[in-house]
């Protein structure tokens, strides 16, 4: 069975300062990868996704990630936070080929500090 | 956003009574799920359906049960409400469209179960 481990439930940053947002996972085969935002009192949008193709990809509000198969990884990063990027985040897989379920992270707040 | 609804969006209830929630899409998407929100436990899949009539557990479904008698609706109900049951629901649908798996979430529920 896949699974998600998000490192750090919590994580500060300065505004400006560079968002690393950490995601591990686990799976028998090749993954489909997506990370979550989550607003205060609101539901999950998709932020970005990986299925095939180019390892690097690029989501809204300027956030990108990585999956590098080697390491089993696919952190989210941003150069520059913004006070509007305080919010929680999910990492989740699945598989593709008649898999359709999601394995969620446990999540990670992102809190960005004037 | 895509079409979904989810009512009611606040519900405060006793134990020991039946509640029903409700998901309403507009996108003809074949497959819906169910997922509960707990704080340090991400979110977990509850009951998915993939067609009318067509469901399955997931992985916290102990308590609950769910139906789908048409494309655009998937209920979730409590037969006998317990406080463990106090939670944040979400709905989500997926379309499976272009193998890539992702799904899109409603605004959610918050239940409180007294």
């Amino acid at each position: 069975a896949q699974s998600v481990t998000q490192l750090g439930s919590h994580v500060s940053v300065s505004e400006g300062a560079l968002v690393l947002l950490r995601c591990n996972y686990s799976s028998s085969v090749p993954p489909y990868l997506f990370w979550y935002v989550q607003y205060p009192n609101q539901g999950l949008q998709l932020l970005l996704k990986y299925t095939t193709g180019a390892t690097l990809v690029k989501g809204i509000n300027g956030f990108e990630a990585e999956f590098k198969k080697s390491e089993t990884s696919f952190h989210l990063t941003k150069p520059s936070a913004h006070m509007s990027d305080a919010a929680e985040y999910f990492c989740a897989v699945t598989h593709g080929a008649g898999s359709y379920q999601l394995t969620f992270g446990k999540g990670t707040k992102l809190s960005v500090i004037p | 956003d895509a079409g979904i609804t989810q009512s009611p969006r606040h519900k405060v209830t006793e134990t020991g009574t039946p509640v029903t929630l409700r998901c309403h899409q507009t996108e003809n998407h074949r497959y819906m799920y169910w997922y509960r929100q707990d704080p340090g436990h991400g979110l977990r899949l509850i009951h998915y359906s993939y067609g009318v009539k067509d469901t399955d557990k997931g992985e916290v479904s102990d308590g609950y049960s769910v139906s789908r008698s048409k494309t655009e609706d998937f209920l979730l109900t409590l037969e006998s409400a317990t406080s463990s049951q106090t939670s944040v629901y979400f709905c989500a649908i997926s379309g499976i469209e272009g193998g890539s798996y992702e799904q899109y979430f409603g605004p959610g529920t918050r239940l409180t179960v007294t």
